[in-house]
């Protein structure tokens, strides 16, 4: 059971906006610390998405949002495409866990 | 370019040992820390720990204490992850990522895998 919690599954139809939320508490998120955001494609490595709370690395479309408040986080993604179809994991260090530990995951479905 | 590249997959009996290796390049190894991240089939993310690329210096999540080892060859830019007394629920996909700092913060670079399968 992780300290992150997001939805096990989320779908959108093409061209749709859905969001992704991670749910922390005082020991992470609510603590201030960043929340970072990976994208896991089927049958490849994780990828970076989105780090410190809210930036993009170089190559990642602006489709892709992030947002941070209170002890939640979460990723916006509009446009919805195909290939966005993938998981999705939220990342924030923990102190009682002393790292930055991974949310469950969120399976993203392109309907 | 930074590159993360893992040995091949392996097929180990239980109680047997693996050694996976991460070979790096495009970047100066001992200024990121390495983190390891284990994913059981089908299953999510969870990150096993990190080892201080400078000093050599591992720190295990809980959880992965006593059988995993996170070990160094800093003169060939690789990091290994050495798993002991092997059990069939280790089978899982183990990756290396290199981290933003030299501490762990986010997960910057991932190798691609590998697969230990534990089966007798």
């Amino acid at each position: 059971q992780s300290v992150l919690t997001q939805p096990p599954s989320v779908s959108g139809a093409p061209g749709q906006r859905v969001t992704i939320s991670c749910t922390g508490s005082n020991s992470n998120i609510g603590s201030g610390y960043d929340v970072h955001w990976y994208q896991q494609l089927p049958g490849t490595a994780p990828k970076l998405l989105i780090y410190t709370n809210n930036n993009r690395p170089s190559g990642v479309p602006d489709r892709f949002s992030a947002s941070k408040s209170g002890a939640s986080a979460s990723l916006a993604i509009t446009g919805l495409q195909a290939e966005d179809e993938a998981d999705y994991y939220c990342q924030s260090y923990d102190t009682s866990l002393t790292g930055p530990e991974f949310g469950g995951g969120t399976k993203l479905t392109v309907l | 370019q930074v590159q993360l590249v893992q040995s091949g997959s392996e097929l180990k009996k239980p109680g047997a040992s693996v050694k996976v290796s991460c070979k790096a390049s495009g970047y100066t190894f001992t200024n990121y820390a390495i983190n390891w991240v284990r994913q059981a089939p089908g299953q999510g993310l969870e990150r096993m720990g990190w080892i201080n690329t400078n000093t050599g210096n591992p720190t295990y999540a809980p959880g992965f204490t006593g059988r995993f080892v996170f070990s160094l060859d800093t003169s060939v830019s690789t990091a290994f992850l050495q798993i002991n007394s092997l059990k069939p629920e280790d089978t899982a996909v183990y990756y290396c990522a290199r981290d933003f700092a030299s501490v762990p913060y986010y997960f910057e670079y991932w190798g691609q895998g590998t697969l230990v399968t534990v089966s007798s």
